[in-house]
């Protein structure tokens, strides 16, 4: 079955240390994205791709990075320098002009 | 930057009733978008509606589009518990890079039996 996968469902991190997410899709989608969600409340655009090797910031991009090497897999690194990282994220895909399709997230708790 | 917004942010209904969102956008748009997630989970599209379009129906759920308002709302008829989730909307948004999606803070639906 065709979809993503994102990895793991829960990580625990101590402050200060950086930490990868990971998203893979099997959708040959082109384009690629990462959500931040806080509880309660909506999804905020964090980087998307539309293509292998480019990138582009969204609304809140500052404290993580992401690479996109391959088509299938987009992970995303919430560094020592973002200021609240505790949240869920949601990586997504989609074809041009059709509905993303989600993983279902990770949730990262920062101590 | 947030586009959709919807309201109410919570509503609670018993069984059978029916549900309705509303989502209101601010800038002109190709299509809109309703997407649900469970708790903890991914979310999951629902229904898109086109620009030229002005109602859509999939089973129980009917979504209606005033580009003219600048808003959307979606019914579910005939509630059930497990409707409970949360709904948004959503508007894609093209910029000098590519396409994204920008979302609304959604809308909370506790369906009791």
């Amino acid at each position: 079955d065709g979809g993503i996968t994102q990895s793991p469902k829960y990580l625990f991190r101590k402050e200060g240390q950086n930490v990868t997410l990971s998203c893979e899709q099997n959708l040959n989608h082109d384009a690629m994205y990462w959500y931040r969600q806080d509880p309660g409340q909506g999804l905020r655009l964090i980087y998307y791709s539309q293509i292998v090797n480019d990138f582009q910031k969204g609304d809140i991009a500052e404290g993580y990075s992401v690479s996109r090497e391959k088509k299938e897999s987009f992970p995303l690194t919430v560094t020592s320098a973002q200021k609240n990282p505790t949240a869920f994220y949601l990586c997504a895909s989609s074809m041009e002009g059709s509905p993303l399709h989600f993983g279902n997230g990770t949730r990262l708790t920062v101590t | 930057s947030q586009q959709g917004e919807e309201d109410p942010q919570a509503l609670s209904i018993q069984e059978g009733e029916n549900a309705t969102m509303n989502c209101s956008y601010k800038t002109s748009i190709n299509n809109l978008q309703w997407y649900r997630q469970n708790s903890g989970r991914g979310l999951v599209h629902l229904i898109l509606i086109r620009s030229n379009e002005r109602e859509k129906h999939s089973g129980r759920l009917r979504v209606t589009l005033d580009t003219s308002k600048k808003s959307s709302s979606l019914l579910i008829t005939a509630s059930r518990a497990a409707d409970t989730a949360s709904y948004f909307c959503a508007t894609p948004q093209r910029d000098n890079y590519g396409q994204n999606f920008v979302f609304g803070p959604g809308t909370r639906l506790s369906v009791l039996p």
